[in-house]
């Protein structure tokens, strides 16, 4: 696609409850990431998906977060039993994966815990 | 590892004034800098990145940047603020690896 495209844009919850949210990358680019961003902070590397590589998941908060990419393209950041401290803006990005480290990130997910 | 602090969480300028956000890094290496912007229900958007090639980086919307190594900052600047310029900035920095470290944001406002 054009862009780094997110659903849903929204999500409201009620605690206890799983969420997916969805990233669809701009179609050849090999990299993908996950970011948190919550308010009044800056954006929390969550997880980085390159190619067929392992993923690096060292930014994963707890072992409710997990997220998976499949034939190297959308990927699927899952969210179970969530708290409230969950509540965040959460960033895919995607890059060419060529070393030059510039991402293009779609528009987020809001994730509301209530 | 490496990491960037933003000096100010928020900044005010005057229509027509100067813009400068303040950015420090950490690196254990020659580190890549960039900065982004974020505009209220958007994602990130790249305004500009340092790779080792000039030390003055121009980027997009008139920005530009300067990487001093002596002082380990990559401040952004502007040299006349548009109404248009009101947005979140983000500094980020990378060890030429994948993971880009981010600060934590400086919020611009712009008085007519």
């Amino acid at each position: 696609g054009a862009g780094v495209s997110q659903s849903p844009s929204n999500k409201v919850t009620e605690k206890g409850k799983d969420v997916e949210l969805r990233c669809d990358p701009i179609s050849g680019h090999t990299a993908l990431y996950w970011y948190r961003q919550s308010l009044g902070q800056g954006l929390e590397f969550l997880i980085y998906f390159q190619g067929n590589s392992a993923p690096d998941k060292s930014g994963l908060p707890s072992d409710r977060f997990s997220a998976e990419r499949t034939g190297g393209s959308v990927s699927t950041l899952t969210i179970q039993r969530t708290q409230q401290e969950d509540s965040a803006v959460y960033l895919c990005a995607s890059s060419p994966g060529d070393g030059a480290n510039v991402l293009t990130f779609g528009a987020g997910s809001r994730l509301t815990v209530l | 590892a490496q990491s960037v602090t933003q000096l100010g969480s928020h900044v005010s300028v005057s229509e027509g004034a100067l813009v400068l956000l303040r950015c420090n890094y950490s690196s254990s290496v020659p580190p890549y800098l960039f900065w982004y912007v974020q505009y209220p229900n958007q994602g990130l958007q790249l305004l500009l990145k340092y790779t080792s090639a000039a030390t003055l980086v121009k980027g997009i919307n008139g920005f530009e940047a300067e990487f001093k190594k002596s002082e380990t900052s990559f401040h952004l600047t502007k040299p006349s603020a548009h109404m248009s310029d009101a947005a979140e900035y983000f500094c980020a920095v990378t060890c030429r690896d994948y993971k880009l470290s981010f600060g934590a944001g400086t919020t611009v406002t712009v008085r007519a």
